[in-house]
């Protein structure tokens, strides 16, 4: 079975440019995770869709972030303008329901610089 | 704000030898869940246990869980150096099933 998959896997930007970011979850999956990591920490949930609709985006910093998932398949995580303290390793995850008990599956993750 | 806290921060072993780390948590939970991640790969599941079960196994992995306590523990014995990554307990909050919140992780190193 086919993982997740994101890209790009490395991105460098300059403050107050904008970057997009893919993921693709595992093929029937109706939960799908964006997550930020920052270096030294655990991952911070920025947003969690349950099909096509959004069920937790209270940590997504809605005044630069936003996500979409088209059709409740693919996703696109948008930072527009960025920050320096956005870098950080942007992590897609999916289950097959979103319920926490449930294995979650990620992506190999982004990198995002921003100078 | 993240729910679990790992202990320690970091740990580092010969290899052959047994690593043990801790999650403590704050709020009442129906299950935990460990992760691994390797150097710049995503996050692996590694095992769950839910919070009527006290001990669990995995192969080289020995997950306790001490709900009066508010905490578990992850054992690795006989380690090796494939077992060098970071590892994170992640807390499913009774309050809410669709909500598992990730600590801050223990690194562990292992030496040849």
């Amino acid at each position: 079975e086919a993982g997740v998959a994101q890209s790009p896997r490395y991105k460098i930007i300059e403050k107050r440019q904008s970057v997009a970011f893919w993921c693709n979850p595992i093929s029937g999956h109706a939960t799908l995770y964006w997550y930020q990591q920052i270096l030294g920490q655990g991952p911070k949930l920025l947003i969690q869709f349950q099909n096509n609709g959004v069920v937790d985006d209270s940590q997504l910093p809605k005044d630069r972030f936003s996500a979409e998932r088209l059709k409740g398949v693919d996703s696109t995580l948008k930072i527009q303008p960025a920050k320096l303290e956005d870098s950080a390793v942007y992590l897609c995850a999916s289950s097959p329901s979103g319920r926490a008990w449930e294995t979650q599956y990620f992506g190999p993750g982004t990198r995002l610089l921003v100078l | 704000s993240q729910q679990g806290e790992e202990d320690p921060q970091a740990l580092s072993i010969q290899e052959g030898e047994n690593a043990t780390m801790n999650c403590s948590y704050k709020t009442s939970i129906n299950n935990l869940q460990w992760y691994r991640q390797n150097s710049g790969r995503g996050l692996v599941h590694l095992i769950l246990i839910r919070s009527n079960e006290r001990e669990k196994h995995s192969g080289r992995l020995r997950v306790t869980l001490d709900t009066s306590k508010k905490s578990s523990s992850l054992l690795i014995t006989a380690s090796r150096a494939a077992d060098t990554a970071s590892y994170f307990c992640a807390t499913g909050e009774s309050s809410n099933d669709y909500k598992l919140s990730f600590g801050a992780g223990t690194t562990v190193t292992v030496r040849a």
